[in-house]
């Protein structure tokens, strides 16, 4: 079964690092994009920024570009976003999706990330 | 602001149908790029319904259909029922943005 697994919910205070992750199974990991959606309490869906894991070609938003790191471990078939330096704005649930010509056909259950003092 | 425009919500009645528009521009959907729809359901991760404009994945009932024309793309819901009650979402590329995905803002529908 193809499936992509998000790690758990993060709790940070503003100002932390964070890196979570997205661990594709049941597939060839290194032959799709792993694109990073935002979803922020109560709003709708922002695509931030999609990578390759073959050879890690990243595409970001311009809304989120400088803002994130997305990176990939073709190794381990795991992708990750990461934030160098959290805001209270980052508060919300993030989903990583295989992206392929077929739109967004497999989605992760998503991670849930609070930033609060 | 979103770079595809859906309207907030849409309603109908058990068995009715409805369209929920996404309305993109020259650099999106006008471009010839493909327009996927996603459904979210209440506190569950979207999932696929249409991709390349008019597709249907294994699974989805045909009462889900999706079209093109010009610069927008239309999903279109018939015989409508109370597990449809969701948020649609319309995806696309944009050529100009960095050729990085786009989202509609999405549409809220209620099944009265």
């Amino acid at each position: 079964e193809v499936q992509l697994a998000q790690s758990g919910a993060e709790v940070k205070k503003p100002g932390e690092s964070l890196k979570i992750s997205c661990k594709g199974s049941g597939y060839s990991f290194i032959t799709y994009w792993i694109a990073w959606v935002r979803q922020m309490p109560g709003k709708g869906l922002e695509w931030m920024g999609m990578i390759w894991p073959g050879d890690s070609d990243t595409r970001y938003s311009p809304s989120f570009q400088g803002q994130v790191t997305i990176s990939a471990d073709k190794s381990i078939s795991t992708a990750y976003l990461q934030w160098s330096s959290l805001k209270a704005s980052d508060t919300a649930m993030y989903y990583c999706a295989r992206q392929g010509s077929h739109g967004m056909e497999v989605w992760g259950q998503g991670t849930t990330v609070s930033v609060s003092s | 602001q979103s770079v595809l425009t859906q309207p907030p919500s849409v309603s109908g009645a058990p068995g009715q149908g409805v369209t929920i528009s996404c309305t993109g521009s020259s650099s999106n959907i006008g471009a010839g790029n493909d327009v996927h729809w996603y459904q979210q359901l209440p506190g569950t991760a979207p999932k696929l319904l249409i991709y390349g404009n008019t597709n249907r994945p294994s699974g989805v009932p045909d009462r889900f259909s999706g079209s093109r024309s010009g610069t927008s793309a239309y999903l279109a819901i018939t015989g409508l029922q109370a597990e449809d009650e969701a948020d649609y979402y319309c995806q696309s590329f944009d050529r100009y943005l960095s050729r990085s995905g786009v989202f509609g803002g999405g549409t809220k529908l209620t099944v009265l």
